[in-house]
């Protein structure tokens, strides 16, 4: 099964308006932690947001919010108020492991965002 | 502060030669992952260092070695190389688990 699944290869919003980009994720294990990314045509993959497994509220940062639902295992990012800048790949990602220094990080194939004027 | 930087950016390769790439995370990280990005495979995992020992291993094979240095810089080496090599190689860095992970600009190669 795959660990991260993104099911919308391109997604078109309108400037000003928000967008729900999809998020589901795979995994057995208790702590885990889920990001999101933001790779402009530069190429250049910039942090956006982090939601823990055990982080009870949603995460938010600026216009970025991430909408946690954990008996359904999704993890997607809501973008408020689009610019034309926001125009680019996004890519959900999870963390398994544990703080006894086993680290993997799996990257979904992402979701191509077009901001229209 | 400075960013993780990669070098080079571009490389041009033979098939059958090895190539070296650079990282240097950001000051105070010491965790370096290395992905190879592809248009059909997407991002893939190739390995994770931490305090120079290797600490995760995606699935690629033996040619794609790496190192990580006292000073937390880090190499990536692939031998005998194969077009289908040809890829944009993403390095990131991270100060903790809990953390997202900061990437370079990365290199991009191509095999011909």
């Amino acid at each position: 099964a795959q660990k991260i699944t993104q099911t919308q290869p391109g997604m078109f919003v309108q400037e000003k308006e928000a967008v729900t980009l999809d998020c589901t994720y795979d995994t057995s294990d208790q702590s885990y932690g889920l990001f999101w990314y933001k790779q402009p045509s530069s190429g250049e993959m910039i942090f956006l947001i982090y939601q823990g497994s055990y982080d009870e509220q949603n995460a938010t940062e600026g216009r970025y919010s991430l909408n946690f639902q954990k008996a359904r295992k999704s993890a997607n990012l809501v973008i408020s108020a689009s610019q034309l800048g926001d125009s680019a790949m996004y890519f959900c990602a999870m963390r398994e492991g544990n703080s006894g220094g086993y680290q993997k990080v799996t990257f979904g194939i992402g979701t191509k965002l077009q901001v229209i004027p | 502060k400075a960013g993780v930087t990669q070098t080079p950016r571009y490389l041009i390769k033979t098939r059958g030669q090895q190539v070296t790439l650079s990282c240097s995370p950001i000051s105070g990280h010491r965790s370096v992952s290395w992905y190879q990005q592809t248009p059909g495979q997407g991002l893939q995992f190739l390995f994770e260092y931490f305090s120079e020992t290797q600490r995760n291993k995606g699935n690629f094979p033996g040619r794609f070695s790496g190192r990580q240095f006292s000073n937390s810089r880090s190499e990536m080496n692939v031998s005998t190389l194969e077009l289908g090599d040809s890829a944009l190689y993403l390095c990131a860095s991270s100060s903790g688990l809990n953390y997202g992970y900061t990437f370079g600009s990365g290199t991009r190669l191509t095999v011909v």
